[in-house]
């Protein structure tokens, strides 16, 4: 596709839902990011995807948090049990390739946004 | 962990000004960005940065990467409306195997007509 895309854009969930957010990252891009954006904060780093590998999961802040990648593509954030402070713009990006120098730059797609109620 | 000082946090201008905000980092990065978040949207990449002392224009937007690799810099010339978001600076640390982006805090700019 032309960039990366997420769905949900939105989602509300009752607190102890399971939510699952799916990102499909720009065509041929290798590297894939998830990060979580709270209200008026910076973006906080969850996982970092190399193909279908999770190198670095260091930042997923609980063991509710998990990810996975299929295909070197789709990749979907699953959220269980979900409880309010889990509420925050959810934004994926991607990468061609990890490493430094040019085609190392991360797009972002538009994020989904989960409220927990 | 490796931890980035975006400043100002917020700014206040007038049509027309120029806009200059800098981050600073603890330890070496290897590659700076620059993104702009519009409300409701992601962010959108600026300017990319890979060799310190690197010296790079966008349009109206410059940005350097810092010759002690350890800062950069943005700066907007001739502040127009649409400049108005949140701008974010985000570095890679050259810690071996590091590859995820560490971001600062944003710079939320306001221009007033």
């Amino acid at each position: 596709g032309a960039g990366v895309s997420q769905s949900p854009r939105y989602k509300v969930a009752k607190r102890g839902q399971d939510v699952a957010l799916r990102c499909d990252p720009i065509s041929g891009h290798t590297a894939l990011y998830w990060y979580r954006q709270s209200l008026g904060q910076g973006l906080e780093f969850l996982i970092y995807f190399q193909g279908n590998s999770a190198p670095d999961k260091s930042g997923l802040p609980s063991d509710r948090f998990s990810a996975e990648r299929t295909g070197g593509s789709v990749s979907t954030l699953t959220i269980q049990r979900t409880q309010q402070e889990d509420s925050a713009v959810y934004l994926c990006a991607s990468s061609y390739r990890p490493g430094t120098g040019a085609n190392t730059e991360a797009f972002f797609g538009q994020g989904t946004r989960l409220t927990v109620v | 962990g490796q931890q980035l000082n975006q400043s100002p946090q917020s700014m206040f201008i007038q049509e027309g000004e120029d806009v200059s905000m800098n981050c600073t980092s603890s330890s070496i990065f290897n590659t700076w960005l620059w993104y702009k978040q519009d409300p409701g949207e992601g962010p959108v990449l600026l300017i990319a940065l890979y060799k310190a002392g690197e010296l790079t224009s966008n349009g109206r937007l410059t940005a350097q990467f810092g010759t002690t690799r350890k800062d950069s810099f943005l700066n907007i010339s001739a502040s127009i409306p649409s400049d108005v978001g949140i701008y974010f600076c985000a570095g890679r640390p050259i810690i071996q195997g590091a590859q995820k982006l560490v971001f600062g805090q944003g710079t939320r700019l306001t221009i007033n007509p």
